[in-house]
């Protein structure tokens, strides 16, 4: 079976500070594993994602999530968070199976402080 | 592209009413995802549909949720009669190969049912 869990259902930083969202997955395949965005009354944009190429994935906006096996993890930071990145992250598993959708995690809502 | 394109934006109706939602994927993308968004339940897997055919409808809530794709193109999620307890927003996604690649989200539709 396949699952995602995003440890933090929140995070708070201060501006110009490091940001850390975690996320550990589940999964029997060798799975893609991706990161979404969601501002405020929007809908989901892709940040990132991991299809078995490069460990380090770097996205928009300065985000990047490493693929580390060994932990079943795809952390998702950035060196310094900016007031615009104050919104709802999910990380997501794809099971890489034919028929299947992608599973997401519960969200991690990222509060920046000035 | 567009991208995704979902109507109405907004909609407000009354119980016991018909509510349809509409969705047009990204051209070329042969699967299709209708999630529901609330505070207490997060992001929650309606159903998906692989070209056309509905393959996952598990997450539909009851009867009262139908959905259709009549062509590549176009799809319909129909609440019949809606209740105060389907108020949410619900999001149409397209991806390309179903669960292999990242999904693409519409803006949603916010449903509130008074």
């Amino acid at each position: 079976a396949q699952s995602v869990t995003q440890l933090d259902s929140h995070v708070s930083v201060s501006e110009g500070t490091p940001v850390l969202l975690r996320c550990n997955y589940s999964s029997s395949y060798s799975p893609s594993l991706f990161w979404y965005v969601q501002h405020p009354n929007k809908g989901l944009q892709l940040l990132l994602k991991y299809t078995s190429a490069a460990t380090l994935v770097k996205g928009i906006n300065g985000f990047e999530a490493e693929f580390k096996k060994s932990e079943t993890s795809f952390h998702l930071t950035k060196p310094s968070a900016h007031m615009s990145d104050a919104a709802e992250y999910f990380c997501v598993v794809s099971p890489n199976q034919a028929g299947t959708a992608l599973i997401f995690g519960k969200g991690t809502t990222l509060s920046v402080s000035s | 592209d567009a991208g995704v394109i979902q109507s109405p934006r907004h909609e407000v109706t009354e119980m016991g009413q018909e509510v349809t939602l509409r969705c047009k994927p990204i051209s070329g993308h042969n699967s299709l995802f209708w999630y529901r968004q609330t505070m207490m339940r997060g992001l929650e897997l309606l159903i998906y549909f692989n070209n056309n055919v509905p393959i996952d409808d598990s997450g539909m809530p009851e009867d009262r949720f139908s959905a259709k794709m009549p062509n590549a193109s176009f799809s319909t999620l129909k609440i019949q009669p809606s209740e105060p307890r389907d108020s949410a927003v619900y999001f149409c996604a397209s991806s390309y190969q179903g669960a292999r690649t990242e999904a693409f989200f519409g803006q949603g539709t916010r449903l509130t049912v008074v």
